[in-house]
């Protein structure tokens, strides 16, 4: 299947700080990836789409100005928790369908556990 | 109702046996279907597919879809302890992103 990477798997910031998190798709090219939140023994959920070359399509209840989505090219889509608190500690994974006809797997990246201190 | 539905569990079943897990989904015109295995702590990680009535075997999986009662299922034959996860069932709705249930924790007694 396809393979997808996220970086970094692990981060700790202080309470107030941004963090970056980038998703890259390593062989192919997806116009389209999905980042998903995570906490302890709790469901997926879907936080937000991201679109190449526009802007993200957020889920309900996500604010847009704390999780800001880049999709600068067809391999690489970062989320950046702006002004964390340590609410925001969490599991974010992002995903890709790959392109194409036909049916389209979605794939996951490893996860970052950010930690909010 | 949910979109996609899954007893939450825990199911648990003894070394050896078959684990059957169970979804159901409210949208008639979804066409594929997904098993996704989590395990504590890790992303989620692509299983089966399967997106015609029927059966459909891989390994010690079995993958069952029965579309006129919006049923799918996975059946883990042999299941080991190494088997003990989250399995999340999830349905092409039709949106970009795949719809997921919210999981049914498996564990596997040695």
């Amino acid at each position: 299947g396809a393979v997808v990477s996220q970086h970094p798997s692990r981060v700790i910031c202080k309470s107030g700080t941004s963090v970056k998190i980038e998703c890259r798709s390593l062989d192919f090219q997806a116009t389209t990836m999905f980042w998903y939140r995570q906490f302890p023994k709790q469901s997926l959920m879907l936080m937000a789409t991201s679109n190449e070359g526009s802007k993200a399509t957020y889920e309900q209840g996500v604010e847009k100005d704390k999780f800001l989505i880049n999709h600068a090219s067809l391999t690489l889509s970062t989320l950046t928790v702006t002004s964390a608190h340590p609410e925001d500690s969490s599991f974010y994974i992002c995903s890709a369908r790959e392109p194409g006809q036909g049916v389209h797997e979605q794939y996951f990246g490893p996860g970052t556990r950010l930690t909010v201190t | 109702q949910k979109e996609v539905e899954q007893n939450s569990g825990p199911l648990s079943v003894p070394e050896g046996a078959i684990a059957s897990l169970n979804c159901t989904y409210s949208d008639r015109v979804s066409q594929s279907f997904f098993w996704y295995r989590q395990y504590s702590g890790k992303s989620p990680e692509l299983i089966m597919s399967i997106y015609s009535n029927g059966d459909k075997e891989d390994g010690r999986f079995t993958a069952q879809l029965n579309k006129a009662s919006q049923y799918v299922s996975l059946l883990i034959r042999d299941s080991q302890p190494s088997d003990s996860a989250t399995y999340l069932c999830a349905v092409d709705t039709g949106r970009r992103a795949l719809t997921f249930g919210s999981g049914t924790r498996l564990q596997v007694q040695p």
